[in-house]
This record gives structure tokens, sequence and C-alpha cells, in this order.
């Protein structure tokens, strides 16, 4: 079953108008872990923001921010003020804990495109 | 405080040949993971470290691969007989305990 799920295979958005990427993601453990990671062209994985499952309140990190609703299990990843430097790849991924398992399984990503 | 850093960044290499990647982690983390990215999807997890010992494989990990990290630092990831659908991004990350995974830049094999 697909554990992570990226509904928008890419989006366009204007230079300096807010964007939001939809990640949906599926478990039965209660402590798992999610993140935000973006992809530029050059391939390197770059993190950009964590939300904890008993994490209080969503996670803030600069312009990027993290919509975190348990009961509809979606982390989406708002960002602000978007800049030609956001356009990329973005990848939605979870860490659960069940047994220690330490790895993250990923969704398909969401190509961003910053119009001028 | 330097990154995660992968050697070489590109591989070209024919079809049933070895290959041998290396991954430097952030120094004094103490976990060490390999991801395997095709192209138009996400990373998939292949391996990971914790200090020298290999704690978990994926079944993606073949008889043909083989990771190590001999003194539980920099780790090694081989492909024996490579094949054409082993062209992909091998990514390394590493992360000090449970927290947050840093990636590299990864190293892009092209099978031909």
């Amino acid at each position: 079953a697909q554990k992570i799920t990226q509904t928008q295979p890419g989006m366009f958005v204007q230079k300096k108008e807010a964007v939001t990427l939809d990640c949906t993601y599926d478990t039965s453990d209660p402590s798992y872990g999610l993140f935000w990671y973006k992809q530029p062209s050059s391939g390197e994985m770059i993190f950009l923001i964590y939300q904890g499952s008993y994490d209080q309140q969503n996670a803030t990190e600069g312009r990027y921010s993290l919509n975190f609703q348990k009961a509809r299990k979606s982390a989406n990843l708002v960002i602000s003020a978007s800049q030609l430097g956001d356009s990329a790849m973005y990848f939605c991924a979870m860490r659960e804990n069940i047994q220690g398992a330490q790895k993250l399984v990923f969704g398909q990503g969401t190509r961003l495109t910053i119009n001028p | 405080d330097t990154g995660v850093s992968q050697d070489p960044r590109h591989k070209i290499t024919k079809r049933g040949q070895n290959v041998t990647f290396r991954c430097d982690p952030i120094s004094e983390h103490n976990r060490l993971y390999w991801y395997r990215q095709t192209l138009g999807q996400g990373p998939e997890f292949l391996t990971y470290f914790q200090n020298e010992a290999q704690l978990e494989k994926s079944r993606l990990l073949s008889d043909r691969f083989s990771a190590e990290r001999p003194k539980g630092s920099f780790s090694t990831l081989e492909i024996q007989r490579t094949e054409q659908g082993d062209s992909a991004m091998y990514l390394c990350a590493s992360s000090l305990g449970g927290t947050i995974p840093y990636f590299g830049p990864g190293t892009r094999l092209t099978v031909t």
C-alpha cells in the first residue's frame, strides 16, 4: 500500500505567491515523523522541514511551514512568497518507528515551477 | 561544517562491469543510509548502518549489491555485474542517531 501520496505531479505559481504542496500518508504507528525535502536539478536532496507526530504545533522554518492535520493524515508544505530559486522537485517522506525502522519512505514528488 | 560527500558524482559503465561508490557522512554522524532514485520517482531505501553495523537491508538490495562501513566512518556501495536496470541516482544520507537525515549530492550511474 502506498504510504506517502503526493497527488500533484506539477505546480505552477507566480513569483511572490504562496503555494501549498499536498502530502497524505498512511500508517498505523502512533509515533512517526514527516519530512519535506527539495531536490533541484542538480540532484541533491535538501532538507526543509520536519514534523513529529506528537508535536503540538505546526512546524515552521523561515518561508516554509507544514500544515499538519493528524486526523486527516495530511502534512502539506506551504511556501510563502515564492522565489525563482524555489523551482525544484519536492518530496514528502515519512519515517515510522515500528520495530525501530529507520528508513524514510518517499512520495512520488511534486515538480514546482515558479514563473517570473 | 562539511556536508555529506559522495564520489564519483557521475559514473558511466558497461553492462557486466563492477562499480563502487563512496560516501563520506557528516563528521560524527553515526548513522548512514543508502537510497536509490530512478527517473521520475522518489528515493527508495536500500540499506542503513549504525556505526559499522549494517542493521537493515531492503529487498531491493539483490545479491549483486554489497555495502560496507568498515570503520564506522565512510561507506562504500558496490554493484557487481551491472545491468541496465541499475541505472539510477544513488543517494547517501547520514544522521546523528534518529535525528534529521542529511543527503549528499548523489552518484548518477549510467549502465550502457
